[in-house]
C-alpha cells in the first residue's frame, strides 16, 4: 500500500460526459502528479501540483482539467468525453523536493461507452 | 531533447535467466535514473535508482548499469523469477527545482517457468 487513494477504482460513463477523479496523497506529501496510462501503453504524464500551485504541464487536453485543493487532495476533471478517454488514470503523490520517490496510487479505470 | 528511449518493448525470458532492459537519453542535464515496476492493475512502484555518480548499483538482484559516455543505462534482473514478471519504466529527470519524471514506453517482462 503506498498511501496514496483513488476514488472511485472503477468509472463507467457515456461519451460526451464528465467525470471526476479523485486523489489523496501520502501523508506529508506536497505535490501531486496525474498520468493516463491506455491499455498496454505507457505512462502519459498529465499534470503536476506542488502546494495548491499548477508546477508542470504534460500532454493534457484542453478537454481536461485538474486542480490541488487547501488540504492538498487532488480532483481530475474530464469532460466531454470520447471513446479514446478509456484508461487507467494514475495519481502520484512525491514530497516534491528533489528527486524524491513518486507513489503512486491504484488508479481509476474509467471506461467510456 | 527530452525523450527516454527504452527497449525492447516486450521480452521473455527463460526462469533462471537473466533480463536486461535498455534505456537511452539525449539530455545530459538529466542526473536521476528511476526503475519502476508495475504488476498488472497496479500503480507503477519505485524499485531502483541512480545518480550518474556511480556506475552501478546493485539491490539483491535487479543492478542498474549506468554509462554516462553513451547515455545508456540498463537494468538486469539476475536470476529471473515468475513473480518478476510485469512491466518495467525507465525514466530521468532534472535537479531540484523543477521535479518531473520523463518516462521511458515501458517492457512487459514474461519469465517462464
Amino acid at each position: 500500500d503506498s498511501g496514496v487513494t483513488q476514488t472511485p477504482k472503477h468509472l463507467i460513463t457515456a461519451t460526451g460526459q464528465r467525470v471526476t477523479l479523485r486523489c489523496s496523497p501520502r501523508s506529508g506529501d506536497l505535490s501531486v502528479y496525474w498520468y493516463q496510462q491506455s491499455l498496454d501503453q505507457g505512462l502519459q504524464f498529465l499534470i503536476q501540483y506542488y502546494n495548491g500551485e499548477e508546477r508542470a504541464k504534460g500532454n493534457i487536453l484542453e478537454r481536461f482539467s485538474a486542480q490541488q485543493f487547501p488540504d492538498l487532495h487532488s480532483e481530475l476533471n474530464l469532460s466531454s468525453l470520447e471513446l479514446g478517454d478509456s484508461a487507467l488514470y494514475f495519481c502520484a503523490s512525491s514530497t516534491g523536493r528533489g528527486t524524491d520517490t513518486q507513489y503512486f496510487g491504484p488508479g481509476t479505470r474509467l471506461t467510456v461507452l | 531533447q527530452q525523450q527516454v528511449k527504452q527497449s525492447p518493448q516486450s521480452l521473455i525470458v527463460q526462469k533462471g535467466g537473466i533480463s536486461i532492459i535498455n534505456c537511452a537519453y539525449e539530455n545530459t542535464a538529466f542526473d536521476y535514473f528511476p526503475w519502476y515496476q508495475q504488476f498488472p492493475g497496479k500503480g507503477p512502484a519505485l524499485l531502483i535508482a541512480i545518480r550518474p555518480d556511480v556506475s552501478e548499483k546493485k539491490e539483491g538482484r535487479f543492478t542498474i548499469s549506468f554509462n554516462k559516455s553513451a547515455k545508456q543505462f540498463s537494468l538486469h534482473i539476475m536470476d529471473s523469477q515468475p513473480g518478476d514478471s510485469a512491466t518495467y519504466f525507465c525514466a530521468a529527470s532534472i535537479g531540484d527545482s523543477n521535479y518531473q519524471l520523463i518516462w521511458g514506453a515501458g517492457t512487459k517482462l514474461i519469465i517462464k517457468p
